[in-house]
């Protein structure tokens, strides 16, 4: 079982206001990492597949880095609207266990006006 | 619409009932998977499956078994569910099977009751 961690575990955000939160994972046999949006009373919607060491994505204003060699990917959201509250969950994929998702508890995020 | 979708949607049953809860995808996805996810303990997986005739265990698979005798289809069995198997499931897909940089697609979720 793969120690997946994920912190803060909630952060609540002003709208306006930018934030970034962190999955941390062991670095040996790393593949890729997935990102993925739940918000409340709906489904895990992808945001990012992550496999290069230095990588960045974004998506609007949500963006997203991966270091491979020490074990962590930031998630940051910029300018944070109450439509970004949800929760975001991290899940890193190795080579020894394909097919195996193990996914953090997530950070919650929650933006108030 | 591309889409994975379960069934039922909400469940309330009693223990030892046998049911089944079906997940069909319509992406010609090589790749689906179970999860159940209950408070403070986020998503765990149950079975996975890389393609037809082909699944494995996940992080929880006990008190489960499934099934993936065709492409689309990937049913989740409970052959005497207990009331510990209350929960929130998802059923996933997505284009890979052996390497998984694609994003998985989830379907909406069945909330099952066990009393």
């Amino acid at each position: 079982i793969l120690n997946v961690e994920q912190s803060p575990q909630s952060l609540h955000v002003q709208e306006g206001d930018s934030t970034n939160f962190t999955c941390s994972f062991p670095s040996s046999n790393f593949y890729a990492l997935h990102w993925y949006r739940w918000e409340t009373a709906k489904s895990p919607e992808a945001l990012f597949v992550m496999t290069l060491n230095g990588d960045e994505k974004k998506k609007g204003r949500i963006s997203a880095t991966l270091n491979t060699k020490e074990g962590y990917s930031y998630l940051y959201i910029k300018g944070s609207q109450p439509e970004d509250s949800a929760t975001y969950l991290c899940a890193p994929m190795t080579t020894d266990s394909w097919g195996k998702f193990q996914f953090g508890a997530g950070t919650q995020v929650v933006v108030t006006p | 619409e591309a889409q994975v979708t379960q069934n039922p949607r909400y469940l309330i049953t009693v223990t030892g009932k046998k049911l089944t809860v079906t997940c069909s995808q319509n992406m010609n996805h090589e790749y689906m998977s179970w999860y159940r996810q209950d408070p403070g303990l986020g998503l765990r997986q149950i079975y996975y499956s890389m393609n037809v005739e082909v699944t494995d265990k996940g992080d929880v698979p006990e008190g489960y078994k499934v099934s993936r005798k065709e492409k689309r289809n990937f049913p989740l069995i409970l052959e005497s569910p207990s009331p510990n198997q209350t929960s929130l499931y998802f059923c996933a897909s997505s284009p890979d099977s052996y390497y998984s940089n694609q994003p998985q697609h989830f379907g909406d979720g069945t909330r099952l009751s066990i009393l």
